[in-house]
């Protein structure tokens, strides 16, 4: 039983395609989040997500979109991809009202050729 | 603004030697909750513990303790007897409550060879 889950684990695409990664969490968390981690490993938050309020990192360029259908699912819209967005994509879950510690999925390994 | 700041970025040992990673922080809230990550080989993250800023009690669980002090604002990570399975990147993180975003810093990756 995965807490938070996402796919792919592994998406390798070309220059100017529009991708999108999967998340979902079935822990009953109130706020999911997207972060990536660059080749040297740091690590950003990118979105924070619930059902009242989007809170976008602002260094993150509008081609990237999250998309929630329903509070247990957090989706990565990507568009134009550019080999710069070649990275980790981690998504995200915590119960922010008993600031409860994130859970995160295994990570999407995105590489742009 | 917050920041986290983990000086070694890489740190080599021998097995069962005990090693401490550093992790400072800055942060203007009174509130804020501290964390420690590991990111073993396969790439996950796994979550290790969570202090908040109100309790600075030091904290041991089984080979691991956490030494949190708010006077030179820093949550340092010792692993006793150090195993090959501990190798890893570990992260320290920081959060204030604002959406419950974390602020990574840049990771220690620990070696530890048999």
């Amino acid at each position: 039983d995965t807490a938070v889950s996402q796919t792919p684990k592994y998406l390798v695409t070309q220059m100017g395609n529009d991708k999108s990664i999967k998340c979902e969490q079935n822990l009953g968390h109130d706020t999911m989040y997207w972060y990536k981690q660059d080749s040297k490993k740091f690590l950003k938050i990118m979105f924070s997500y619930n059902n009242k309020e989007l809170i976008i990192n602002e260094t993150v360029p509008n081609r990237f979109s999250p998309k929630s259908p329903d509070k247990a699912h957090l989706n990565l819209h990507i568009n134009s991809l550019e080999l710069g967005d070649s990275a980790v994509y981690f998504c995200a879950s915590s119960q922010v009202l008993q600031n409860t510690e994130a859970f995160f999925g295994q990570g999407t390994r995105l590489t742009v050729v | 603004a917050q920041k986290v700041t983990q000086a070694q970025t890489e740190i080599s040992v021998v097995e069962k030697e005990d090693v401490t990673l550093d992790c400072v922080y800055e942060t203007r809230d009174t509130t804020y909750y501290l964390f420690w990550y590991k990111q073993p080989p396969s790439g996950e993250l796994v979550f290790l513990i969570r202090r908040n800023s109100f309790d600075e009690q030091n904290e041991i669980s089984g080979r691991y303790s956490w030494n949190f002090q708010k006077s030179t604002s820093s949550f340092n990570f010792t692993i006793t007897a150090s195993q090959v399975v501990d190798s890893a990147v570990y992260f320290c993180a920081l959060n204030n409550n604002a959406g419950n975003m974390l602020t990574f810093g840049g990771g220690t990756r620990l070696m530890v060879k048999p």
